[in-house]
């Protein structure tokens, strides 16, 4: 298993509600990424942080939005949440200089059912 | 814009026979082409990974390979085992937005 740890590991949300998910990124990476899978699907890639700047970003709107904290742990906030925002959301951490060329470590992922 | 296809969607094999996953990717993206492996209710996890400066490349069981002219690559699991059963993810990077993008899985099952 990898270090990368997400929390919490179920929610429930009504439409409309906002939600915050947390990535801590495993030691010794300084670059975090956040990807949305839905049922029966690969990931989709939402945006990756490195050394707390957004530096690449997916085909997701700008309710969709991160953080990234100097210890390199990672949020993923969702605003105005919509019934097809439930899905599991990985994030995954790696090293170097930033970039979907690093190997990525995956979380276990936190699953977001919106009601 | 950056896409991945994926086949088959489902794969069944014999145990001890051979699978073969195959993907080919829009445009021109990077030089980078990971597999990862996610078992039923865990996370994906990197099996192999292939750059562009090599055509194939090889760990025990498992093999890829790379054709960068026809926009494909392949995933090769030779002598699979029942433990082998799960969903196979390819994926290739694209430097514009330093966006990696998935194909959309096999769910490969080998019986015993």
């Amino acid at each position: 298993e990898t270090g990368v740890t997400q929390s919490p590991t179920h929610l429930i949300k009504t439409r409309g509600q906002q939600v915050t998910l947390r990535c801590s990124s495993q030691s010794g990476h300084n670059t975090v990424s956040w990807y949305q899978q839905a049922l029966g699907q690969g990931p989709q890639f939402i945006f990756q942080y490195y050394r707390e700047e957004e530096n690449g970003r997916g085909n997701f709107p700008p309710r969709f939005s991160g953080l990234q904290f100097p210890n390199y742990s990672s949020e993923l906030n969702v605003n105005a949440l919509e019934l097809d925002d439930s899905a599991l959301y990985l994030c995954a951490s790696s090293s170097g200089p930033g970039g979907g060329t690093d190997t990525q470590y995956f979380g276990p992922g936190t699953r977001l059912t919106v009601l | 814009g950056e896409n991945v296809e994926q086949h088959p969607s489902t794969l069944s094999v014999q145990e001890g026979d051979s699978a073969v996953i195959k993907c080919t990717y829009s445009d021109s993206a990077s030089n980078y082409f990971p597999w990862y492996k996610q078992e039923l209710g865990k996370r994906p996890q990197l099996i192999i990974d292939i750059r562009s400066n090599v055509g194939e490349k090889k760990d025990q069981r498992i093999a890829v390979t790379l054709n960068k002219t026809a926009k494909h690559f392949s995933l090769h699991i030779t002598e699979t085992q029942p433990e082998d059963s799960a969903v196979y993810f390819c994926a290739a990077y694209w430097a514009a937005g330093n966006k990696l993008t998935f194909g959309g899985g096999t769910r490969v099952l080998v019986k015993p």
